[in-house]
């Protein structure tokens, strides 16, 4: 069981908004930064979400990120067949002393 | 060009060892943390570790430590996985990803390698 818990699946038809959780406790969300990747098989994840909200360049800014607590939710507006793939989210733990990803949630788009 | 590219596909039998690589190249690599993360087939991402070229720093995640080795050579600015003695369930695609600080996000990814234990 992943420190992370996020939902194992989402969808959304194309032009949709769909909202992925993830949630932890006070050891990783409640007290470090999140991250989120976009990861499509056989490729090299890639970063989508970084310090909580913020989007590396080059990012859409149909995807966003936040965080409340221990909780922390990727949003992605305006879905595209391209959006459908695997997406995690991660946090360091202080308990733990490790970076720790969710379980991930498969995307498809209908 | 900033990027990290990993070494080929491997094919090994139980009991074997094994060295994994990740050359890093565009950028300063004693600046920047090199962390590596496994995938097994069908089950999402576990980070393994991460270790800092500037002093050779390393953590461990619990579940990896002692089971492999994380180290890095400045003079040819690439970062290595080891193992000593693989097992079946080691088989797995393992990235390594850079970080300004070892909490943080992996802003630049190798391409994975494939690394297949099997007697």
């Amino acid at each position: 069981q992943s420190v992370l818990t996020q939902p194992p699946s989402a969808s959304g038809a194309p032009g949709q908004r769909v909202a992925i959780s993830c949630s932890g406790g006070s050891s990783n969300i409640g007290s470090n930064i999140v991250s989120w990747y976009q990861h499509f098989p056989g490729t090299a994840p890639k970063l989508l979400i970084y310090s909580n909200f913020q989007r590396p360049a080059g990012v859409p800014d149909r995807f966003s990120g936040s965080k409340s607590g221990t909780s922390a939710s990727l949003v992605i507006s305006g879905l595209q067949s391209e959006d459908e793939g695997d997406y995690y989210c991660a946090a360091w733990d202080d308990s733990l002393d490790g970076q720790m990803f969710g379980g991930g949630t498969k995307l498809t788009v209908l | 060009e900033e990027q990290l590219v990993q070494s080929g596909a491997e094919m090994k039998k139980p009991g074997e060892s094994l060295k994994i690589s990740c050359k890093a190249s565009g950028y300063g690599f004693r600046t920047y943390w090199i962390a590596w993360v496994r995938q097994t087939p069908g089950k999402g991402l576990e980070w393994m570790g991460i270790i800092y070229p500037g002093d050779y720093g390393a953590k461990y995640s619990p579940s990896f430590q002692g089971q492999v080795t994380i180290s890095a050579d400045t003079s040819t600015t690439t970062a290595y996985l080891q193992w000593s003695s693989l097992r079946a369930s080691d088989t797995a695609i393992y990235y390594c990803s850079r970080h300004i600080g070892y909490y943080t996000s992996g802003d630049l990814w190798g391409q994975g390698t494939l690394v297949t234990v099997s007697s």
